[in-house]
């Protein structure tokens, strides 16, 4: 069993819905990071928590420590956002990030 | 300020032989972590290094190598490529250490890898 699980795998919708993403980890964590990589490669880093939320424009992040629980949500979705979104956690006494197989959203037009 | 850069972007290899990579960190940054990502195993951390000392190591077998030099700027290896060593390789700066990811990543675009 990974030891970090996202849901869902694929996702499609249309321009200006609200999008949920989840991770769910099954190990105790120091971090937490949401990272958004679009077709070519290239990976930017969108949050990294430990605690609580974070808004960054039409991105919001949380994340409950106890329920071992994050989401990654996007309101008035575009299809700009169309992207594969990764989790990745930084497990306790082990310095390695270890990531979940990400989330492929498609936003329609 | 200039993102992080990676050389080159695209390379192709045939089995048995061996390959460099190299990596330049945002200037200031001394922590250069590197992954590798491939279709069925999603993304890998493949080691960290900072201050030109290899901080942490994930679980890939010795062919896979790497070094920093004073300038931050690294070097990664792998000797007698397979091929299953066909991947994305991405490197990423942050201005601390911590297996990347006590600190902000900032990834490079990532050296396409394909082993004939």
């Amino acid at each position: 069993k990974n030891e970090v699980e996202q849901s869902p795998q694929n996702l499609t919708a249309q321009e200006g819905e609200f999008i949920t993403i989840n991770c769910s980890y099954s190990v105790g964590i120091s971090a937490l990071h949401w990272l958004q990589q679009h077709p070519g490669g290239g990976i930017v880093s969108l949050f990294m928590l430990s605690s609580g939320k974070k808004k960054h424009g039409r991105l919001i992040a949380t994340i409950n420590i106890q329920e071992k629980h994050s989401s990654l949500h996007i309101t008035a979705s575009h299809p700009r956002d169309s992207a594969v979104y990764i989790c990745a956690v930084l497990i306790f006494g082990n310095e390695k990030l270890t990531f979940g197989t990400g989330t492929r959203l498609t936003i329609i037009p | 300020k200039a993102g992080v850069t990676q050389t080159p972007r695209y390379l192709i290899k045939t089995r048995g032989q061996q390959v460099t990579l190299s990596c330049s960190p945002i200037s200031g940054h001394r922590s250069v972590s590197w992954y590798q990502q491939t279709p069925g195993q999603g993304l890998q951390f493949l080691f960290e290094y900072f201050s030109e000392t290899q901080r942490n190591k994930g679980n890939f077998p010795g062919r896979f190598s790497g070094r920093q030099f004073s300038n931050s700027r690294s070097e990664m290896n792998v000797s007698t490529l397979e091929l299953g060593d066909s991947a994305l390789y991405l490197c990423a700066s942050s201005r601390i250490t911590g297996g990347g990811g006590t600190d902000t990543q900032y990834f490079g675009p990532g050296t396409r890898l394909t082993v004939l």
